[in-house]
């Protein structure tokens, strides 16, 4: 079965730190992958989302990026974060139409 | 771009009774309707979806309906219970990533 991994759970950043935040998925080939951002209280944003190794769609502009060097792996970055970085980050895939949600990175920047 | 509106943004509901959460999009290419469910700093989890060529679908106490005209696809909850209080997502693509609403917290008071 499919199954999808990310970490860390939690991280405490302080603003102006790099960010690396990893998600890799197992049980399926050339998955869709997405990096959705969600505010305290808020909906699901989509940051990133890549149809294949080497292919990044961005839908926010801002100081994140995300890459796919592997076909079951996506990470998001950040040279230097700002305060306004914090939020729940969540990794998903999808093949077809159905997407499974990793567990989340709960991310303070302070 | 696919724009999702969502309501209420929250409902209360005495258990037992029956809660309605409605949205509507704006990409009448758009044929696939997920409904997520967000517990308290958990990932959301798919609860039910239904595709264009459905009108309604139906999972024990949990259905949706989808109106292609109107643009519009609702979810139903009969019988609520204290479990059935979290944060419900609905969203919607078609050949682009899922887009969200911004969600609606439900409380069932026992």
């Amino acid at each position: 079965s499919q199954t999808i991994h990310q970490w860390p759970a939690t991280l405490v950043q302080p603003v102006g730190s790099p960010l690396s935040l990893e998600c890799t998925v197992e049980g399926t080939s050339n998955p869709n992958l997405y990096w959705y951002r969600q505010a305290a209280g808020r909906g699901l944003q989509l940051l990133f989302y890549s149809v294949g190794i080497g292919q990044i769609s961005s839908e926010v502009p801002q100081n994140l990026s995300a890459s796919r060097p592997q076909d079951r792996q996506f990470i998001l970055s950040s040279k230097k974060l700002l305060l306004s970085d914090s939020g729940f980050y969540l990794c998903a895939w999808s093949v077809l139409h159905a997407y499974t949600f990793g567990s989340g990175t709960r991310l303070t920047v302070v | 771009g696919e724009n999702v509106e969502q309501h209420p943004s929250t409902l209360s509901v005495q258990e037992g009774d029956s809660a309605v959460i409605k949205c509507t999009y704006s990409d009448s290419a758009s044929n696939y309707f997920p409904w997520y469910k967000q517990e308290l700093g958990k990932r959301p989890q798919l609860i039910i979806d239904i595709r264009s060529n459905v009108g309604e679908k139906k999972d024990q106490r949990i259905a949706v309906t989808l109106n292609k005209t109107a643009k519009h696809f609702s979810l139903h909850i009969t019988e609520t219970q204290p479990e059935d209080s979290a944060v419900y997502f609905c969203a919607s693509s078609g050949n682009t990533p899922l887009v969200f609403g911004k969600g609606t917290r439900l409380s069932v008071i026992a």
